[in-house]
């Protein structure tokens, strides 16, 4: 069975960093693109980012919303992904999820997400 | 930026109704474009891509349809743990985006 689980969220003062981890089992996960999308307090989902699998060199791809402060990089041999979030804004504050990804022609959507792990920024 | 606009924001429907839940983008997506159905407390749950693809253990209920900038997403007959919030996503062009969700409730 594919899991993914996250992990890492909390309460944080705006610029300062986390870095969220999340677990991956039951798939083979160095073939696969792995993304993280959240979702702010009664809002509606948000892509955040994702990174692709070795084969096409871990390449990464960001929202104009994080883009140079957020870092997705993955651990192939401990089937982990990270999210290092850094100069965290209030506008940050949100449940996080991580999720395998599957291509599909040109993009790609994603078939197996976590339960999510919250993070709050702080003013 | 391709933008994803959800119409309406909020379904009422019947059990055994049938629900059409619409899905435009700013501009062509072909059929690149997924369905997650997302339920309160949980994660979202993948339901269709390709436009009309269902994905796996998902039930015949569902389905998809559209092409380009107009899609639909039908549930022919409302069942009881059917009733979520709905996105679309597409991922023909970076960013990839979420529409704003349709929340289909109990009439």
């Amino acid at each position: 069975e594919v899991q993914v689980v996250e992990s890492g969220g909390g309460l944080v003062q705006s610029g300062r960093s986390l870095r969220l981890s999340c677990t991956a089992s039951g798939f083979t996960f160095g073939d696969y693109a792995m993304s993280w999308v959240r979702q702010a307090p009664g809002k509606g989902l948000e892509w955040v980012g994702l990174i692709r699998n070795k084969a096409y060199r871990k390449t990464t791809e960001y929202a104009a919303s994080v883009k140079g402060r957020f870092t997705i990089s993955t651990d192939d041999s401990e089937s982990i992904a990270y999210l290092q979030m850094n100069s965290l804004k209030t506008e940050d504050t949100a449940v996080y999820y991580c999720s395998r990804a599957l291509a599909d022609i040109i993009g790609y959507y994603f078939d197996s997400w976590g339960q999510g792990t919250l993070v709050t920024v702080s003013s | 930026e391709i933008v994803m606009t959800q119409s309406p924001a909020t379904l009422s429907v019947s059990p055994g109704e049938r629900a059409a839940l619409s899905c435009r983008a700013s501009q062509s997506v072909s059929s690149v474009l997924a369905w997650y159905q997302q339920k309160p407390g949980q994660a979202p749950r993948l339901l269709i891509y390709g436009a009309s693809t269902r994905a796996t253990g998902i039930p015949a209920r569902f389905s998809g349809s559209g092409s380009g900038t107009e899609f639909t997403l039908t549930i022919s007959s409302l069942q009881s743990e059917d009733f979520a919030v709905y996105y679309c996503q597409q991922y023909n062009s970076w960013p990839l985006t979420f529409g704003g969700g349709t929340k289909v409730e109990s009439k």
